[in-house]
């Protein structure tokens, strides 16, 4: 069974512009939640999607949205960069929604803001 | 709000050693907590979970207890290998709704030859 899948692996943008990630669940999980990973600050919850519908969502300002498809996949977009967004961003997926079911990374997308 | 520390932020071992990684949260009601494992500039591999009715799950060399009352988890790694190199992070879920997964930073273990 494949992993999850995050495109593209490596970004680099300027600041004030927008970025789209893309995130690829496992087939048949149906929920997807994305991280930001900075050395700072570690591992922080950006939002939770199930079946199409932002589930919870984490302490970050209204620049970073995402939303699902209805094959699950998602995507997650930062608008008007900031150089403090550079961070490796991951997004991982499971069964059931809620964080009660383990728990599958992908491999990142790496996110540099000049 | 769940605050999760995981101390030292590094360790060294030579190889063969038994060794036990530690987590600490403050808010005992938790739902699970789980162990990751992240290799250099990778994602996040899951090595257990334990619910918050368990005390312990166990797989292969790996062991993780859980002492909610104490707030704390240990992961121990017994015959460590240099395979065994990476960020260990533990996560842990409350158990109110709405709850998010919370994280510690990590230790990072290097397992030398």
């Amino acid at each position: 069974k494949a992993g999850v899948t995050q495109t593209p692996r490596y970004l680099i943008k300027t600041r004030g512009q927008q970025v789209t990630l893309s995130c690829s669940p496992i087939s048949g999980h149906r929920s997807v939640s994305w991280y930001q990973q900075t050395p700072g600050q570690g591992l922080q919850f950006l939002f939770e999607y199930f079946s199409e519908t932002q589930r919870n969502k984490g302490n970050f300002p209204g620049r970073f949205s995402g939303r699902q498809f209805s094959n699950s996949r998602s995507e997650m977009n930062v608008s008007t960069l900031e150089l403090g967004d550079s961070a490796l961003y991951l997004c991982a997926s499971s069964l059931g929604w809620g964080f009660t079911d383990t728990q599958y990374f992908g491999p990142g997308t790496r996110l540099t803001v000049l | 709000k769940q605050e999760v520390t995981q101390i030292p932020a590094a360790l060294s071992v030579p190889e063969g050693e038994n060794l036990v990684l530690n987590c600490s949260f403050t808010d005992s009601a938790i739902y699970n907590l789980q162990w990751f494992r992240q290799d250099p500039g990778k994602g996040l591999t899951s090595l257990l979970l334990i619910q918050s009715s368990q005390r312990e799950q166990t797989s292969g060399r790996l062991n993780a207890s859980l002492d909610k009352s104490s707030g704390r988890s240990t992961l121990y790694i017994a015959a460590s290998q240099p395979g065994d190199s990476a960020t260990y992070l533990c996560a842990v879920l409350g158990a109110g709704a709405n709850s998010k997964l919370t994280f510690g930073k990590g230790i990072t273990l290097s397992v030398r030859p």
